[in-house]
């Protein structure tokens, strides 16, 4: 089975300051790991997203996203966040199995950006 | 850009009526999703449709529950007796055969039911 942690419900920020969202995850196969971002009264969004290949990752939105297997991590990045990255940022991970492809969700970040 | 639709945005129901929620998957996805999210908690998979036919379900899609695409575009969540516990936002999703691993989501339903 496998299950996503986002230790942080909510991170609040001054505009133009770096963040991170912490994202870990736990699962007995390997994974594809994702972002999605949900913006007020929207669906959610792709940000970002872990197939294979270079561990670093970068999304829409000048988000990037660093992939660390030892740690079971998959945290997100800005280096400098503005007003309109206000919204909830949800990590999600997908089991590298044929007969699934069912999305497991943590439990969202809400990200609140102050001017 | 295409995008997924949901309607309704929101839904009001007593306990026991039966819900239909609709979704609009952009044109050429071929398999679709609902997922769920009781308020403060994890979005949850509840089902993945393919072919006309279930391809996987969560023990939280039990009998109460049923998809179908009526019209071959409209993509539809039934939930014949509501429970309060059915109360949450539902989210549509597709994907299209060449991107697997991207689904695209609606804005949502909220359902609430008293």
């Amino acid at each position: 089975a496998q299950s996503v942690t986002q230790l942080d419900s909510q991170v609040p920020v001054f505009e133009e300051a770096p963040v991170e969202l912490r994202c870990n995850y736990s699962s007995s196969v390997s994974v594809y790991l994702f972002w999605y971002v949900q913006y007020p009264n929207q669906g959610l969004q792709l940000l970002l997203k872990y197939l294979s290949g270079s561990t670093l990752v970068k999304g829409i939105n000048g988000f990037e996203a660093e992939f660390n297997k030892s740690q079971t991590s998959f945290h997100l990045r800005k280096p400098s966040v503005h007003i309109s990255d206000t919204a909830e940022y949800f990590c999600a991970v997908r089991p590298r199995l044929y007969n699934t492809d069912k999305l497991i969700f943590g439990t969202g970040t809400r990200l609140q950006v102050f001017p | 850009e295409p995008e997924v639709t949901q309607t309704p945005s929101h839904q009001v129901t007593q306990m026991g009526q039966e819900v239909i929620l609709r979704c609009v998957p952009i044109s050429n996805h071929l398999y679709f999703y609902w997922y769920r999210q009781i308020l403060g908690q994890k979005v949850e998979f509840l089902v993945s449709f393919y072919n006309n036919e279930i391809s996987e379900k969560s023990e939280i899609f039990d009998d109460q529950f049923s998809v179908e695409r009526p019209d071959g575009s409209n993509f539809t969540l039934k939930i014949r007796s509501t429970k309060l516990e059915d109360s949450a936002m539902y989210f549509c999703a597709t994907h299209k055969l060449s991107d697997q691993e991207t689904q695209y989501f609606g804005p949502g339903t909220r359902l609430l039911v008293l």
